[in-house]
């Protein structure tokens, strides 16, 4: 059965660095979607991604954040400059299946 | 704004001692409501989708109810190995196959031996 994979499952940085987290979606569902949870809090969604433009956002979902899909198969979700408080688990989804996550941790 | 309540927050029960989880919600023209199990560190497992009031599933020991303003995830019998947090999430007023969902905080399931 197809799933979604995420890369990489745990991400280092620096405050203000730039991070790219990766995702595979499912290659046949058309929407595709970045969440995220915050330690202890709920899953959050960030963005849905239709037709190679966002659909929808939220209100986290501000100028540091951007979505592409730069090719065929994968998705990406870019952090500009980060903040510590963009330390959070990163899950992928299309339709209701998500993938692994990334853990961010902002140093 | 769609709003999704768990209770409890958490749970502990025995091994073999039945209970349910409760999420109710409130949402502008609901599509579907879903069931998840998340393990630590982990991403949301699928478990269940309803559509309508009346709609029950059932997959090993959990059985899935809804009504028009809340559902109940039925544990019957559990086993350690049940552990883990039960996310409800729902698909609300969105039109196609979008499938944004708002989640609720979700139940810590605890099931000693």
């Amino acid at each position: 059965e197809p799933e979604v994979t995420q890369t990489p499952s745990h991400q280092v940085t620096q405050m203000g660095q730039e991070v790219i987290l990766r995702c595979v979606p499912i290659s046949n569902h058309l929407y595709f979607y970045w969440y995220r949870q915050i330690l202890g809090q709920k899953v959050e969604f960030l963005v849905s991604f239709y037709n190679n433009e966002i659909s929808e956002k939220s209100e986290i979902f501000d100028d540091q954040f951007s979505v592409e899909r730069p090719d065929g198969s994968n998705f990406t979700l870019k952090i500009r400059s980060t903040k510590l408080e963009d330390s959070a688990m990163y899950f992928c989804a299309s339709r209701a299946s998500f993938g692994p996550g990334t853990r961010l941790t902002v140093t | 704004e769609d709003q999704v309540t768990q209770s409890p927050e958490a749970l502990r029960l025995q091994e073999g001692e039945s209970s349910s989880l409760n999420c109710s919600y409130t949402v502008s023209g609901l599509r579907g409501l879903f069931w998840y199990r998340q393990d630590p560190g982990k991403g949301p497992e699928f478990l269940f989708t309803l559509y309508s009031a009346g709609e029950e599933k059932e997959k090993e020991r959990l059985k899935a109810t809804l009504t028009k303003k809340e559902s109940f995830l039925h544990i019957t019998a559990p086993k350690p190995e049940d552990s883990a947090t039960y996310l409800c999430a729902v698909q609300a007023g969105q039109g196609g196959s979008n499938y944004k969902l708002t989640f609720g905080k979700g139940t810590l399931l605890t099931v000693n031996p």
